[in-house]
């Protein structure tokens, strides 16, 4: 069964900084690209970022861009996101997903997702 | 990139069918079939339901189908059953590339 889950999220006051892991398992991690998106307290999802799997192509939602950086190490089995300059709008459920392939090009659509983790953006 | 537009809410009673809609535009929703649905339940995470807009994903009930004209995708979910009861997302490719989400809809399963 594939597997997805996270860590690193909690507390980190305005303008700090925090890395979340994804650990994959049951699957070939550097076959597939990957994505995280969020989701604010009470709200919908926002895409965040995706990299392609082999190439490390990587995408980037325009409201992170400059401030986060996703990449992943494949001989771990493990995506990340660095979260830098955080905000309190950054506030959010941070879930990693998996796409169906591993072309050069973002992927529209992920499956599964993992269960997500928390961060808090808060003095 | 703005948010695709979905209702609110929708509500039907067991058996019935409902349609959640999902607006956007001639950058987005209109210029590709790349439109995804996603299921969610309570503190639960995000489920695939319906890809390219109207595939389904192996294991996804054919209850829920879907479609695309112009502009504007829906997702159509027949037979209603309690366990529909949940959130539902629409997703688009966009130019840039990027992704886009709608605001979600609330299925309430009178």
């Amino acid at each position: 069964d594939v597997q997805l889950l996270e860590s690193g999220g909690g507390l980190v006051q305005p303008g700090g900084s925090l890395r979340l892991s994804c650990a994959a398992s049951g699957f070939t991690f550097s076959s597939y690209a990957m994505s995280w998106v969020r989701q604010a307290p009470g709200k919908g999802l926002e895409w965040v970022s995706a990299i392609s799997g082999a190439s490390g192509n990587t995408y980037y939602a325009g409201s992170i861009k400059g401030r986060f950086t996703i990449s992943r190490d494949n001989s771990k089995s493990t995506l990340y996101l660095q979260m830098n300059s955080l905000r309190a709008e950054d506030t959010a459920v941070y879930y990693c997903a998996k796409a169906p392939g591993d072309g050069n090009f973002l992927y529209n659509w992920f499956d599964p997702w993992g269960q997500g983790t928390l961060v808090t953006v808060s003095s | 990139q703005s948010a695709l537009t979905q209702p609110a809410s929708v509500s039907g009673s067991p058996g019935q069918s409902i349609t959640i809609s999902c607006t956007g535009t001639n950058s987005d929703v209109g210029a590709y079939n790349y439109v995804s649905w996603y299921q969610q339940h309570p503190d639960k995470a995000p489920k695939l339901m319906i890809y390219d807009v109207g595939n389904r994903p192996s294991g996804v009930s054919n209850r829920f189908s879907g479609s695309k004209s112009g502009n504007t995708a829906s997702l159509t979910i027949s037979g209603l059953q309690a366990e529909d009861e949940a959130d539902y997302y629409c997703s688009s490719y966009a130019r840039g590339p990027t992704l886009v989400f709608g605001g979600g809809t609330k299925l309430t399963v009178l």
